[in-house]
């Protein structure tokens, strides 16, 4: 069982806004900055659409944003498209013990 | 341009051992630490092992941990990952990933191509 909670799905109409939330059980993403997002398309390699909670990498959209507040983090895509359908994924850096922890995705469908 | 092989995935039975290669090119590879993360059938992400750009630091996860070894050879710019003592639960995809930002600010996987298919049975 994972350490950080996604709800299994969301779903948007094209040109609207989704958030997607991932909450530490034990306040282990409250406590480090280092989040990450994860998308992923079927057959395709996971692409990371934000890391440190919110910069996002070369390439990547500005309607994809990350934020932090307390023990949940959560991901927001805004003007949605319908190439944003896929799964996503929350991920911390939590240091010795664990290191890396996914949380168990979420099933973006663009309606 | 980032370009990977991942190969030495197959199927095999429970107790055997297989070794993954991810070679790779289109970045400094000495200046980059490395994962594995694999995805089972109808399951989420999981990360399995760190190896640090100077191959210093290795991490496991907690159902590989023992059984799996991480290491990297920089003369011919790959990833390994050597798995031994298979169970049924191994068998996932293994995708190859390199740290977003390099050096010792090693917290984030960008993964490389398509993975390598690994099936215990």
């Amino acid at each position: 069982q994972s350490a950080l909670t996604q709800p299994a799905s969301v779903s948007g109409s094209p040109g609207q806004s989704i958030t997607v939330s991932c909450t530490a059980a034990n306040n282990e993403v409250g406590f480090y900055n280092y989040v990450s997002w994860y998308q992923h398309h079927p057959d395709t390699a996971p692409k990371v659409v934000i890391y440190d909670v919110s910069r996002r990498p070369s390439g990547i959209s500005n309607r994809f944003s990350g934020s932090k507040s307390g023990n949940t983090a959560s991901l927001t895509i805004s003007g949605l498209q319908a190439d944003d359908e896929a799964d996503y994924y929350c991920c911390a850096y939590v240091g010795s013990g664990s290191y890396w922890v996914f949380g168990g995705g979420t099933r973006l469908t663009v309606l | 341009q980032v370009q990977v092989l991942a190969s030495g995935g197959g199927v095999v039975q429970p107790g055997e051992s297989l070794r993954l290669s991810c070679a790779v090119s289109g970045f400094t590879f000495s200046s980059y630490g490395l994962f594995w993360v694999r995805q089972a059938p109808g399951k989420g992400l999981e990360w399995v092992a760190f190896i640090s750009n100077d191959g210093t630091k290795t991490y496991y996860g907690d159902s590989v941990k023992g059984r799996f070894t991480i290491s990297r050879d920089g003369s011919v710019d790959t990833l390994f990952l050597q798995m031994n003592s298979l169970r049924l639960e191994d068998t996932a995809v293994y995708y190859c990933a390199k740290d977003v930002v390099g050096g010792d600010y090693y917290f984030y996987m960008d993964v490389l191509g398509m993975g390598t298919t690994v099936t215990v049975s």
